[in-house]
């Protein structure tokens, strides 16, 4: 089964700065896509951005990238001159690819929750 | 354009009861998914409906929980009777169609269940 790891419960950042998320990921599959989503205090869930394993190109939105290593089973975050708003929960998730028969279903880590710091 | 919605926003409800959640995916979307977050642990998926017809129900924890998608519209999940266990955060998510990639997943609000 798969399974997804974020090992840092809380992260805090100055704003400005730049802070990066880890996650690691566990899967047999070699086709699948992982994202991010972020889910400010009492809001919706959203997604800040996501990668298609297929793909080499580390995916980017405006201040937000990861770093993919597929070897490696990595995908990490990295928040670019953060600001107030960042302030959230951040979950990194895992869905196998419906092109090869996979279900559409996240896999979620625990998430980390990240403090922005004036 | 409107975003998922789920209702209530919380319940608080005695052990043995029965609770009816509902969700109202983005018009237009046949995917709808739901999730459960129990307390420091993480977000599971429970199941998935592709317009009225249950996909995927491989996370439904036990036969006390019971998902239904009138018309390939809204859903309602119903715990009958809830235990204590099943006190937590409620997500509905939906997407708008199975084609050739994974599509993104809206997520709603959440609702809050409190079993005492």
């Amino acid at each position: 089964a798969q399974t997804v790891t974020q090992s840092q419960p809380e992260m805090s950042v100055q704003e400005a700065e730049t802070v990066t998320l880890s996650c690691t990921y566990d899967t047999s599959e070699s086709d699948y896509y992982l994202f991010w989503y972020k889910q400010p205090p009492s809001r919706q869930m959203i997604l800040v951005i996501r990668q298609e394993a297929y793909k080499q190109q580390n995916a980017t939105e405006n201040r937000f990238s990861v770093n993919f290593q597929k070897a490696a089973k990595s995908f990490s975050l990295k928040i670019s001159d953060s600001q107030l708003g960042d302030a959230a929960m951040y979950f990194c998730a895992y869905s196998a690819s419906i092109t090869q028969g996979g279900s559409e279903k996240l896999v979620f880590g625990k998430g980390t929750k990240l403090t922005v710091n004036p | 354009e409107a975003g998922v919605t789920q209702f209530p926003s919380h319940s608080v409800i005695e052990k043995g009861q029965t609770v009816t959640l509902r969700c109202d995916p983005i018009s237009g979307h046949d995917n709808l998914y739901w999730y459960r977050r129990v307390m420091g642990k993480e977000i599971k998926f429970l199941l998935h409906f592709v317009k009225e017809s249950k996909q995927d129900e491989s996370g439904m924890p036990n036969n006390r929980f019971l998902a239904e998608r009138t018309g390939g519209t809204y859903s309602t999940l119903k715990v009958q009777p809830a235990e204590l266990e099943d006190s937590g955060v409620y997500f509905c998510a939906s997407s708008h169609f199975r084609g050739f990639s994974n599509n993104e997943q809206f997520f709603g609000p959440g609702t809050r269940l409190t079993v005492l």
